[in-house]
């Protein structure tokens, strides 16, 4: 399975600043997936990102808040812009894998924000 | 509708086997039902998929019943390490997309 790496791990961030998480894989893999873990609540799909195409964002996210890179098969970025509070959250990506595209995840970026 | 159905939670003792139900009775005949979990502090980890026939692994065994309308995670001897929020989820498109329920917290009692 793939190794999944994202940086920072965390970071304490102000209301109104951006900060961009970066997700790096050891292999080239085409489907890479964005997450947000608000606390003590499941994972939510932020969009899906496939290389060489615009990113796919679920309802409730939009491009401007969480512009999204895929320069190419193994690196994708998220950004989360004028932050609030409010996205205090971990953010995740994975990649899909295999026939069923099953997911494996980075270890995740702890964001506050203050 | 993807939608799967999962007990809140469950307890067993250690080293015991641990029979973890899900509910997907709208599902399609080509959707796969994939099993994750969530230890605290730490990222989704991938369990177990299945299609129709029962399938296992180093980690897990998964059940699936004939009608594919239920299915069931057998983690076989429960280890402290395993106590995890697990995930049933069936990927909502053809490219995995999955959407997270609230899962089912294991908790093993030693």
């Amino acid at each position: 399975s793939a190794v999944i790496s994202q940086k920072p791990s965390r970071d304490i961030c102000q209301r109104g600043t951006s900060l961009t998480i970066q997700c790096q894989v050891d292999s080239q893999v085409t489907m890479m997936f964005w997450y947000r873990q608000q606390p003590g609540q499941s994972l939510t799909l932020i969009a899906t990102a496939n290389q060489g195409s615009e990113a796919t964002y679920e309802s409730g996210f939009v491009i401007d808040k969480f512009p999204i890179s895929r320069p190419n098969l193994t690196f994708s970025t998220l950004t989360v812009s004028n932050m609030s509070p409010e996205d205090s959250s971990i953010y995740l990506c994975s990649v899909g894998e295999g026939a069923a595209y099953e997911q494996y995840f980075g270890p995740g970026t702890r964001l506050t924000v203050t | 509708d993807a939608k799967t159905t999962q007990p809140n939670s469950m307890e067993s003792n250690e080293e015991e086997p641990v029979h973890l139900p899900c509910n997907h009775s709208t599902i399609s005949g080509t959707d796969y039902i994939h099993w994750y979990r969530q230890l605290p502090s730490q990222g989704p980890e991938y369990v177990i998929h299945g299609l129709t026939s029962n399938v296992n692994n180093r980690m897990a065994s998964l059940a699936i019943a004939e009608d594919r309308k239920s299915s069931t995670l057998i983690l076989h001897r429960a280890t402290l390490r395993d106590a995890a929020v697990y995930y049933c989820i069936r990927p909502t498109d053809s490219w995995g997309k999955l959407q997270f329920g609230a899962g089912t917290q294991v908790v093993v009692t030693p």
